[in-house]
């Protein structure tokens, strides 16, 4: 596609449920990133996958968050047991090249704002 | 923690006025980036300097790297109110890892 799509663009849920986030990346980039933002601050890494996998997992908060990006483009964010500190925009970016040797320009989507109540 | 600190964390100046931001990094670094923020979503990247260069321009933009003391600086030359944003330095290889931004507003 033209750029980064993430759906939904907002989700309200309940504390305790689960919740999935879906981004569809920019058609051939082959770097997926997952961003996490809260108000005032700046995006919090996450994750990121080089084609099918996670190269990099570092960032997720504990076992409740989990990713997948089966087939190398859509990439799916999917959180277990919602709490209210998991309340911010989650935001997904891609680029063509990962790799260190790689000039890793970003380009994200609008973001998924997530609230729980 | 955050890779990149940014300074300061808020700036308002008059429209015309040049706007300077700054940024500190802790490891390492094959580039450097800047990106903005528009009230809520969607990062946009602005400008990258690689670690073997000092000085980089676009436009309105002039971007400064120093290796040895691990710090950036981000000028914006003759304001415009859509300037208004937050602007935020990433830095990193394989991952890009943000500052906290700087937020700048632009009063007419």
């Amino acid at each position: 596609g033209a750029g980064v799509s993430q759906t939904p663009s907002n989700k309200v849920t309940e504390k305790g449920k689960y919740v999935e986030l879906r981004c569809d990346p920019i058609s051939g980039h082959t770097a997926l990133y997952w961003y996490r933002q809260s108000l005032g601050q700046g995006p919090e890494f996450l994750i990121y996958f080089q084609g099918t996998g996670a190269a990099d997992d570092s960032g997720l908060p504990n076992d409740r968050f989990f990713a997948v990006r089966p087939e190398g483009s859509v990439s799916t964010l999917k959180i277990q047991r919602t709490e209210r500190g998991d309340s911010a925009v989650y935001l997904c970016a891609s680029s063509l090249t990962g790799g260190r040797a790689g000039a890793n320009v970003l380009t994200f989507g609008a973001g998924s704002r997530l609230t729980v109540l | 923690s955050q890779q990149g600190e940014e300074d300061p964390q808020a700036l308002s100046i008059q429209e015309g006025e040049n706007a300077t931001m700054n940024c500190s990094y802790k490891t390492s670094i094959n580039n450097l980036q800047w990106y903005r923020q528009n009230s809520g979503r969607g990062l946009v990247h602005l400008i990258l300097i690689r670690s073997n260069e000092r000085e980089k321009h676009s436009g309105r933009l002039r971007v400064t790297l120093d290796t040895s003391k691990k710090s950036s600086s981000l000028l914006i030359t003759a304001s415009r109110a859509a300037d208004t944003a937050s602007y935020f330095c990433a830095a990193g290889a394989q991952k890009l890892v943000f500052g906290q931004g700087t937020r700048l507003t632009i009063n007419p």
